[in-house]
């Protein structure tokens, strides 16, 4: 079983708030990814990191940030959050090939 | 640049009908291919892999065999189930290229009683 854990699972926010979505593994991966899932079911990388202090955008344009401060911890920010953020956030890791996701937390945006 | 097509859902079968759900790729090199499969409010997990040409990947009843001539990674099964009802993701990663996954579009199956 793998162990990545992300919270919170649901969050309904209103427009302007700060949040921060947390995701934590326990395996000691160096690699970590934040995808952003859409309706249609399509995965979007929006960051991922390769280690600590190394942080990087993904293929889709997203007005999130991310930081690596500790292998275990990747978290991801939303400064002001807009109903254009509503979405599922997908928290992944992976050592080499296979990659490990957490349960995702669905995001709304009011 | 590296890319994976997989058919478009939904695809609805009933049970214990013979499912097969296409994925073909593009990439350079010798890329390491992977079937994910993700239950309704769940995160993905890795269903099967296969490392090189002509590997089977098999896990569950589901099968898939690199196809390096046909750049295909289809993926079978015998006779499902209404518990496989899921999205199906195929995928691939370069071992060259840092380990970055690239996806496909992910297809969603449903299996009817």
């Amino acid at each position: 079983e793998a162990d990545i854990y992300q919270t919170p699972r649901y969050l309904v926010i209103g427009t302007g708030k700060k949040i921060t979505l947390e995701c934590s593994q326990t395996m000691g991966h160096d690699k970590m990814y934040w995808y952003q899932q859409d309706p249609g079911m399509e995965l979007h990388l929006i960051h991922y990191s390769y280690g600590v202090n190394s942080t990087e955008k993904g293929d889709l344009s997203s007005e999130s940030t991310v930081s690596r401060i500790r292998t275990e911890h990747f978290p991801l920010t939303l400064e002001s959050a807009r109903p254009s953020h509503t979405s599922q956030y997908l928290c992944a890791s992976s050592a080499s090939a296979e990659a490990f996701f957490g349960q995702g937390t669905r995001l709304t945006v009011v | 640049g590296d890319s994976v097509t997989q058919m478009e859902g939904p695809v609805t079968l009933s049970e214990e009908a013979f499912l097969t759900i296409n994925c073909t790729y593009t990439a350079t090199g010798y890329p390491s291919l992977f079937w994910y499969v993700q239950y309704p409010g769940e995160g993905l997990q890795l269903l099967l892999k296969a490392t090189k040409a002509d590997d089977k990947g098999s896990n569950k009843g589901f099968e898939a065999t690199y196809r390096k001539e046909t750049t295909s990674f289809h993926l079978e099964k015998g006779s499902v189930q209404v518990s496989d009802s899921a999205v199906y993701f195929c995928a691939l990663i370069r071992m060259d290229s840092n380990y970055q996954l690239i996806w496909g579009a992910g297809t969603k199956l449903i299996i009817k009683p």
